[in-house]
């Protein structure tokens, strides 16, 4: 049992660049979503999917592209890169449908740095 | 809105001995869960325990346990007879019920066991 898979584990990209940091989930979860975590701040929700074909905004969203055309994949998108986003990324699901505990499970985190 | 607020960044405690993190949080919702994450060095973000909110007993996993005062929206937990594997961020979290809706994670707190 997989459960969430993430790719890349590392990153190194120049500022402007583009690229994808891919999520899969194996449980038949629901719901999605994308956090980044930087020192003192915590886990910040970028976005968040609460099934296929639909999409929502987090915390902070701005510089990132989300979809979610199957209920297993929900890449994140970085359209042109900045220090700024130079953080991990982990991506989490939860609840199979009619099912509701309220954990959230996570893949093992993406290490992302901006050159 | 909802937030959750860990307010010491750091803990140290010697081997053997029990130690206290603290949470409080806001919400105006009635139904909801209470969290609290690990992350080792390893980054792999892991339930420790969860509490249901309506729920008056407090929750027990093995050494862990937690403090849950609703009206006073306090939240914290207890490691007894902490292990250097107890070493980690420890993150406090809450969800409203409802498979759709978003966890919110405090800043977390870094925890030192000293052998």
């Amino acid at each position: 049992n997989a459960g969430v898979t993430q790719t890349p584990k590392f990153q190194v990209l120049k500022t402007g660049q583009s690229m994808t940091l891919q999520c899969a989930q194996d449980m038949n979860h629901e719901y999605m979503s994308w956090y980044r975590q930087d020192p003192g701040m915590g886990l910040r929700l970028i976005h968040y999917s609460v099934g296929a074909g639909i999409t929502d905004q987090g915390e902070v969203p701005n510089g990132y592209n989300v979809s979610r055309s199957t209920t297993e994949d929900f890449p994140l998108r970085l359209l042109s890169a900045a220090p700024s986003q130079t953080s991990v990324y982990f991506c989490a699901s939860s609840s199979p449908p009619g099912f509701d505990t309220g954990e959230l499970f996570f893949g093992e985190g993406s290490r992302l740095t901006v050159l | 809105a909802q937030t959750v607020t860990q307010s010491q960044p750091e803990m140290s405690v010697q081997e053997a001995e029990t130690v206290t993190l603290s949470c409080t949080y806001d919400t105006s919702e009635n139904n909801y869960y209470l969290f609290w994450y690990k992350q080792p060095p390893s980054r792999q973000m892991i339930l420790v325990i969860r509490q249901e909110a309506y729920k008056q007993q407090n929750a027990t996993e093995n050494r862990f346990s937690v403090n849950f005062q609703k009206a006073a929206k306090s939240f914290s937990l207890k490691i007894s007879d902490s292990q250097l594997g107890d070493t980690a961020m420890y993150f406090c979290a809450l969800k409203p019920h409802g498979a759709n809706s978003k966890l919110t994670f405090g800043k977390g707190i870094t925890l030192s066991v000293r052998p």
